[in-house]
């Protein structure tokens, strides 16, 4: 069965400060993975996801992953922090053509 | 267009009381997820509709719980007989077709007291 660990239940950068958000994942086959964010009172939006194309994936708002398979991992990366950064972000690996595992999430703080 | 809408946004029953909550789903996708997120977690999956059927029903925690969906549009999920355990928020998400690409409702925050 697939899982996903998110390292950090809290992170906080100072605004304009790069963004780490560490994901790992174990899969018995190639997974689909995707990061999607969660704003205060908000519903769930699809940020990125790589479903092995290229490993360094693109998403909105300058976020970035990059696909390690070696490391089994999948980090969300912004360069510069922004105030409307600060949300809940969670880490998600597939495990059906439908389901999907998700890991506990990441609080991101962003100091001003 | 619309995007995936629940209701009641908040819900505060006592134990042993039957709940329903809605979803309505984006117009046009045939595929209707259930989702649970209790704090601190990521979500846990509890039904998935194609159409007005449930193939997969698997992580529903209990017979207490039940779902329907009809007309291929809104679906209902009920909970009977609310415990403590059960207060969390309720996500409700849809697809075109089955996919892993699913757009999420709000949610509706349970609290049993």
């Amino acid at each position: 069965a697939q899982s996903v660990t998110q390292l950090d239940s809290h992170v906080s950068v100072s605004e304009g400060t790069p963004v780490l958000l560490r994901c790992n994942y174990s899969s018995s086959y190639s997974p689909s993975l995707f990061w999607y964010v969660q704003h205060p009172n908000k519903g769930l939006q699809l940020l990125l996801k790589y479903t092995s194309a290229a490993t360094l994936v693109k998403g909105i708002n300058g976020f970035e992953a990059e696909f390690k398979k070696s490391e089994t991992s999948f980090h969300l990366t912004k360069p510069s922090a922004h105030m409307s950064d600060a949300a809940e972000y969670f880490c998600v690996v597939t495990q059906s053509n439908y389901q999907l595992i998700w890991g506990a999430g990441t609080k991101l703080i962003i100091k001003p | 267009g619309a995007g995936v809408s629940q209701s009641p946004s908040n819900k505060v029953t006592e134990k042993g009381k039957d709940v329903e909550l809605r979803c309505d789903p984006i117009s046009g996708h045939t595929a209707l997820y259930w989702y649970r997120q209790s704090l601190g977690q990521g979500l846990e999956f509890l039904i998935y509709f194609q159409g007005n059927s449930a193939p997969d029903k698997s992580g529903l925690p209990s017979d207490r719980f039940s779902a329907e969906r009809t007309g291929g549009s809104v679906s209902t999920l009920t909970i009977q007989r609310t415990q403590q355990e059960d207060s969390a928020v309720y996500l409700c998400a849809s697809s075109l077709g089955t996919s892993w690409e699913q757009y999420f409702g709000p949610g509706t925050r349970l609290t049993v007291t």
